[in-house]
């Protein structure tokens, strides 16, 4: 069972756009939605996270938006550069036991000069 | 650096072998997770300790699995007579209770 879901696949973007990738949960459960950028061959990074008492928060270029009702958040890049390029997952947990995290599929994202 | 670091980076091994992974946490943070990654998708999650205890196992990780976290420093992951499916990244990723989780590079998997 997908528990959360992700989109687009992929995404490529011209510099200073603005990319945005959604996601869409199931489970009420969950507290704690962060966003990890990943590398290739590196681990995943966490850039930003939020909990669902907030509809959205903003730490530097990366703003997260967040829509209780609908069960969704979504993840906007400022002023993209190429340097954003990577995959990025979106992520969610419940505070409460494993606190395991449930993540997206990913999404490849290209930023062209 | 203090980050989490994995041993391993990469290894090649032939179908049947038994491997090993290790992963060192950051220092003081008490849960230990491993995930596994395959390509073009998100980690999943296999199994986590908290200090030296293992609380959790996914149903991903089959008998061939198994991990453990003695005196609650380093962790080891160990998969015995491997299959091709096992081919993978291994993620570890550490955190204080209740905390962001910090990944490590991660262990990438062949298996011929």
């Amino acid at each position: 069972q997908q528990q959360v879901k992700q989109s687009p696949q992929s995404l490529i973007v011209q510099k200073g756009g603005i990319p945005i990738i959604n996601c869409a949960y199931e489970n009420t459960a969950f507290d704690y939605f962060p966003w990890y950028q990943q590398f290739p061959g590196k681990g995943p990074a966490l850039l930003i996270a939020i909990r669902p008492d907030v509809s959205e928060k903003k730490e530097g270029r990366f703003t997260i938006s967040f829509n209780k009702s609908a069960k969704q958040f979504s993840l906007h890049i400022m002023d993209s550069q190429p340097g954003d390029s990577a995959t990025y997952f979106c992520a969610a947990r419940k505070d409460q036991g494993a606190q395991k995290l449930v993540f997206g599929q990913g999404t490849r994202l290209t930023i062209n000069p | 650096d203090t980050g989490v670091s994995q041993d391993p980076r990469h290894k090649i091994t032939k179908r049947g072998q038994n491997v090993t992974f290790r992963c060192d946490p950051i220092s003081e943070h008490n849960r230990l997770y491993w995930y596994r990654q395959t390509l073009g998708q998100g980690p999943e999650f296999l199994t986590y300790f908290q200090n030296e205890a293992q609380l959790e196992k996914s149903r991903l990780l089959s008998d061939r699995f198994s991990a453990e976290r003695p005196k609650g420093s380093f962790s080891t992951l160990e998969i015995q007579r491997t299959e091709q499916g096992d081919s993978a990244m291994y993620l570890c990723a550490s955190t204080p209770l209740g905390e962001t989780q910090y990944f490590g590079p991660g262990t990438r998997l062949l298996v011929l």
